[in-house]
């Protein structure tokens, strides 16, 4: 069975501090892909990125960053100066390579509040 | 740039009600899925649609809850006889068949609430 777990549920961080979100996951796969996306107040779900499990290659794209460590099963995030916007439910997914529907098991959620 | 859209954005049925959420896929995605979100909780998966039947289930998606795909463009979720425990947020996404690693798009949900 899959498994995610984000165990930050909430965290609080003043304009431009930088924070890093957890996402710890199970799978008894080999190959899986892994994904961030962000629930902003209004509601919608937004993809941030994916990752493949044979390529633990780190990402940056602007102020976001990716940590991907197949050794110790973890998939962290961080946001670099963090601005009034990034306040929303980040969400950390799992998905099978190969299965009928490749659905996605999702985390727990991280709220973050970024406050000016 | 191509969005998943889903109607209504919110819904509000009486206990026992049948109801009906839509969701328009992106054009060219071959996989669709619902997925829900009750109030302050994670995303849970319900079920996944190819080639014109169910693919995955979820022990959520009961007898109560079917889905469709009626003319080739919408997704349909139907939920025949609703419960008070039905309230969520509903969510549809879509992806493209190129590719296992292909992101899940989703609409912005139709929020169902039950009396």
């Amino acid at each position: 069975a899959q498994k995610v777990t984000q165990a930050q549920t909430e965290i609080s961080v003043v304009e431009k501090e930088d924070v890093t979100l957890d996402c710890v996951y199970e799978t008894r796969d080999t190959t899986y892909y892994l994904f961030w996306y962000k629930q902003p107040p209004s509601g919608e779900l937004v993809f941030l990125i994916r990752r493949n499990s044979f390529d633990e290659q780190n990402e940056i794209s602007g102020r976001y960053s990716w940590n991907f460590q197949k050794s110790t099963s973890s998939f962290n995030f961080t946001i670099t100066a963090s601005q009034v916007v990034d306040s929303a439910v980040y969400f950390c997914a799992l998905r099978r390579s190969k299965a009928a529907g490749n659905k996605l098991t999702f985390g727990g959620g991280t709220r973050v509040l970024v406050k000016p | 740039e191509p969005e998943v859209t889903q109607t209504p954005s919110h819904q509000v049925t009486q206990m026992g009600q049948e109801v009906i959420l839509r969701c328009v896929p992106i054009s060219n995605h071959l996989y669709f899925y619902w997925y829900r979100q009750i109030l302050g909780q994670k995303v849970e998966f319900l079920v996944s649609f190819y080639n014109n039947e169910i693919s995955e289930k979820s022990e959520i998606f009961d007898d109560q809850f079917s889905v469709e795909r009626p003319d080739g463009s919408n997704f349909t979720l139907k939920i025949r006889s609703t419960k008070l425990e039905d309230s969520a947020m509903y969510f549809c996404a879509s992806r493209n068949p190129q590719g296992s690693g292909q992101p899940q798009h989703f609409g912005d949900g139709t929020r169902l609430s039950i009396l």
